[in-house]
């Protein structure tokens, strides 16, 4: 069973750069089963797709978060991350990493990203 | 960007009632929604996906329908355990998007 684990930034200061890794255990980032994502949740509203990254290191981004993302695989450590520039205190959110057919599952647990002065 | 549409907000209802949360996109989706449960401080769980197959272990009491535009999430009687928020989500083509969520209180 694939198991998904977000690592912790810490907490943010305007203009740095998030980055943010999801450990995946019980399965491959190199599977052509899953492609790989990341969403996020503002406290106490929605879900907002960031982007995914397919088994082959294609990357989707959100076009509300494109000129600041990246996404990327790593393989060697069985794992994928996330890259936000420039942060602001728009970005604070819970941020889950996940599988992807389309629909996201399994899920991360989450991890609170706070971006304050 | 595929918009999606839930309604409603917040819906009160009672165990063993019926309950229905609708999902409407701009534009045809085919069938390609999920639906999900989240409990507050968890991650969401999907509960349906391609609009009405139902995820392993997942209750029969839960159930989808629909296809292009509109969709439905329904509770056929239901549980303590089912009071939530509740998210439909397209990926029918990038960007994904998810609706704004129902929440689903005790009455």
């Amino acid at each position: 069973q694939v198991q998904l684990q977000e690592s912790r930034p810490g907490l943010l200061k305007p203009s740095e750069t998030l980055s943010l890794s999801c450990s995946v255990s019980g399965g491959s980032v190199s599977s052509p089963a899953y492609f790989w994502g990341w969403i996020r949740q503002p406290p106490g509203k929605g879900l907002e797709w960031i982007g995914s990254v397919s088994y082959r290191g294609k990357t989707f981004y959100n076009p509300s978060v494109k000129s600041r993302v990246t996404i990327s695989l790593d393989t060697s450590k069985n794992h994928f991350s996330l890259n936000l520039k420039s942060v602001t205190a728009a970005d604070t959110a819970m941020y889950y990493c996940a599988g992807s057919a389309g629909w996201f599952d399994p899920w991360g647990q989450g991890t609170l990203v706070i971006v304050s002065s | 960007d595929i918009q999606m549409t839930q309604s409603p907000s917040t819906l009160s209802a009672s165990v063993g009632d019926r309950v229905s949360i609708t999902c409407r996109a701009n534009e045809s989706i085919s069938s390609w929604l999920a639906w999900y449960q989240q409990k507050p401080g968890k991650a969401p769980k999907v509960l349906i996906n391609k609009a009405s197959r139902l995820e392993s272990g997942v209750p029969s009491r839960f159930s989808g329908s629909g296809s292009g535009t509109e969709f439905t999430l329904t509770i056929s009687s239901l549980q303590p355990d089912d009071f939530a928020t509740y998210y439909c989500q397209h990926y029918n083509s990038y960007p994904y998007t998810f609706g704004q969520g129902t929440k689903l209180e005790s009455k």
